[in-house]
């Protein structure tokens, strides 16, 4: 079936610095979205992307469907950003397919 | 701001036993999902639906039913619980070509 790869599984930040999160897929994917899982276990809508990149305060995440992949970009981290984020594609069908998770630690 | 609904947000039940989770979106959406979260698995999507009456199957159906009654309420039925089945369930909606909205998720227990 289609699969979603993220990396890395886990990333720890010192609040300022920044890093970014990867998707690939193993088909061709119409749109991807990303989430933030929040320590209260909401998921938190952060981007659709059904092309090209989009930018959101300290967030940017661009998808390359050609190459089949999509990043996220976090820059000045926050303690607040830390989180577990997802990211979810579909292939031109209503079902989305999750990755594994990024688990995120922003330290002071 | 898209609304999603879930009930109860902690249910705990024994092996054998009948439990509903309950789904309302207030969107007018299509799409209506129903996903389970497990460590080590992220999440994983049990059954959807495109409108009332209609029924989707989601890649971990087994043990599970489900029934859209309204475009508004998705429920999800576990007829016989199984510990298995303890997880973090969250429903969502969707117009099908777009961003997807969780509802808080259900933390259920199965004794």
């Amino acid at each position: 079936g289609d699969q979603v790869e993220q990396s890395p599984s886990a990333l720890s930040l010192h609040e300022g610095t920044g890093s970014a999160l990867r998707c690939n897929f193993t088909t061709t994917m119409r749109a991807v979205q990303w989430f933030q899982q929040n320590s209260r276990g909401s998921l938190i809508n952060l981007f659709y992307l059904a092309s090209g990149t989009k930018e959101n305060g300290r967030l940017k995440s661009t998808f390359n469907s050609k190459e089949s992949y999509s990043t996220l970009h976090i820059r000045d981290a926050q303690l607040e950003d830390s989180g577990t984020y997802f990211c979810a594609a579909d292939n031109a069908g209503a079902k989305l397919t999750f990755g594994g998770g990024t688990r995120l630690t922003v330290r002071p | 701001e898209a609304a999603v609904t879930q009930s109860p947000r902690n249910k705990v039940t024994v092996t054998g036993g009948n439990v509903t989770l309950s789904c309302r979106q207030t969107n007018s959406h299509n799409y209506m999902y129903w996903y389970r979260q497990d460590t080590g698995h992220g999440l994983r999507l049990i059954h959807y639906s495109y409108g009332a009456g209609n029924l989707q199957i989601g890649d971990v159906p087994d043990g599970y039913k489900a029934t859209r009654t309204t475009q508004e309420d998705f429920f999800l039925l576990l007829e016989l619980a199984s510990p298995s089945q303890t997880s973090l369930y969250f429903c969502a909606s969707s117009t099908g070509q777009n961003t997807l909205y969780f509802g808080a998720g259900t933390r259920l227990s199965v004794l």
